[in-house]
Formats: structure tokens, C-alpha cells, sequence
């Protein structure tokens, strides 16, 4: 599994509310994704991380912010959740130039 | 940005029949391309993947055919088993993916016995 853990696995919330999502990983790889996954559209980057606070936007970055404080630890924030980011999260790690994926985060909003 | 083409969205073979799949891509400095085999409600997980200055990679059924002056590339899995179900995602990046890959969206796969 790369060493990626994603938590919480499921999560229920309420549209307007913050939402925290956490990938951790223990092997200290330098890059960092998110990626939400939702049918029909494959999966789609949200944000990446190359460093410790250094963190740029993807496809599809509206809505969403990230931080990285430590090496470990890739946090992506809804700041106000809209039922359209109802979704699979994704997180991932490059190692030796390939991607690998946590298990996921099933996010609803309602 | 880059933007892949995946085809087909459904793919329905015969058990012990090849199966291919098809992704197109837009910009012609992509140079890695890896293929995704995502079971339901797993994680996609990395199944082959090749580099521009390689035109074939074979691993055991599975082969990956690229094509950079036509920018296309694809999967072949060859003598098809159940557990070859599944969603199949391609995808295409520069420099070794450190900025993200760009996927297709994706062709499920179904083996009938």
C-alpha cells in the first residue's frame, strides 16, 4: 500500500460545513496528491504537494485548499462543502517516478 | 494542459479472448503512460506503464503499445481470466508524473464466462 494511509474512510456532512480530509504516508516521499474520483469523469486531480508548504493547483482546485506542514502529512480542507463535492478522494505518492494510491476517502455531502 | 481520450467506456469479451483498450493524448511532450486496474471499491493500482523512448512493454498477458507520432497508446491483455474484471484507467504525464497524471475516464472491462 506504499506506506499511504487515508482517514476517515467515510465521511457524512451537512452543505456549508468544513471538511478535512487526511493522507499520511510514512515512507517520506517528497510528492503528494489529491485526486477525487466521480463517475464518468475518471479521476481528477485537485491538488499536489512537492515539498513542505509547497503546493500548487490542478484540474479542478475550486473549492479546495490544501496544506502540507510536514513531510508526512497531506490535508485537504472543503472550506464550505457543496453537495457537488460529494465524491471518492483520492490520495497518492510518487515513488521512483510511478504513482500509487491510498484506499480512499467516500466523502457525501447532503 | 494534457487531455486523454479513453475508449471504449465498456469492453465485453469472452473468457480466454483478448481484450484491447485505447487512449489518445493532446500533448506530444508527454513522455511516461500508465495503465490502472481499479476493482470495486478498491484503490486503482498501477498494472504496467511505459516511457516515450519505448515503442512496446510486455508483462506476462498484459502489453502497452505507444504510438508517439500518432499520440496513441494501448492495452492489450491477452488470454482473458474473471479476474481481469474490472475498471481499466489510462493515463499520460511529462517529466515522470511529478505534477500529476492526467487520466482517461476510465473503460470497465467485463470477462463473460
Amino acid at each position: 500500500d506504499a506506506g499511504i494511509t487515508q482517514s476517515p474512510r467515510h465521511k457524512v456532512t451537512e452543505t456549508g460545513t468544513p471538511v478535512t480530509l487526511r493522507c499520511h504516508q510514512t515512507e517520506n516521499h517528497r510528492y503528494m496528491y489529491w485526486y477525487r474520483q466521480d463517475p464518468g469523469h475518471g479521476l481528477r486531480l485537485i491538488h499536489y504537494s512537492y515539498g513542505v508548504k509547497d503546493t500548487d493547483k490542478g484540474e479542478v482546485s475550486d473549492g479546495y485548499s490544501v496544506s502540507r506542514s510536514k513531510t508526512e502529512d497531506f490535508l485537504l480542507t472543503l472550506e464550505s462543502a457543496t453537495s457537488s463535492q460529494t465524491s471518492v478522494y483520492f490520495c497518492a505518492i510518487s515513488a521512483n517516478e510511478k504513482l500509487f494510491f491510498g484506499s480512499g476517502t467516500q466523502l457525501s455531502v447532503l | 494542459g494534457e487531455n486523454v481520450e479513453q475508449h471504449p467506456s465498456t469492453l465485453s469479451v469472452q473468457e480466454g479472448d483478448s481484450a484491447v483498450i485505447k487512449c489518445t493524448y493532446s500533448d506530444s511532450a508527454s513522455n511516461y503512460f500508465p495503465w490502472y486496474k481499479q476493482e470495486l471499491g478498491k484503490r486503482p493500482q498501477l498494472i504496467i506503464d511505459i516511457r516515450s523512448n519505448v515503442g512496446e512493454k510486455k508483462d506476462q498477458r498484459i502489453a502497452v503499445t505507444l504510438n508517439k507520432t500518432a499520440k496513441h497508446f494501448s492495452l492489450h491483455i491477452t488470454e482473458t481470466q474473471p479476474e481481469d474484471s474490472a475498471v481499466y484507467f489510462c493515463a499520460a504525464t511529462l517529466g515522470g508524473g511529478a505534477d500529476g497524471l492526467t487520466f482517461g475516464k476510465g473503460t470497465h472491462l467485463i470477462i463473460q464466462p
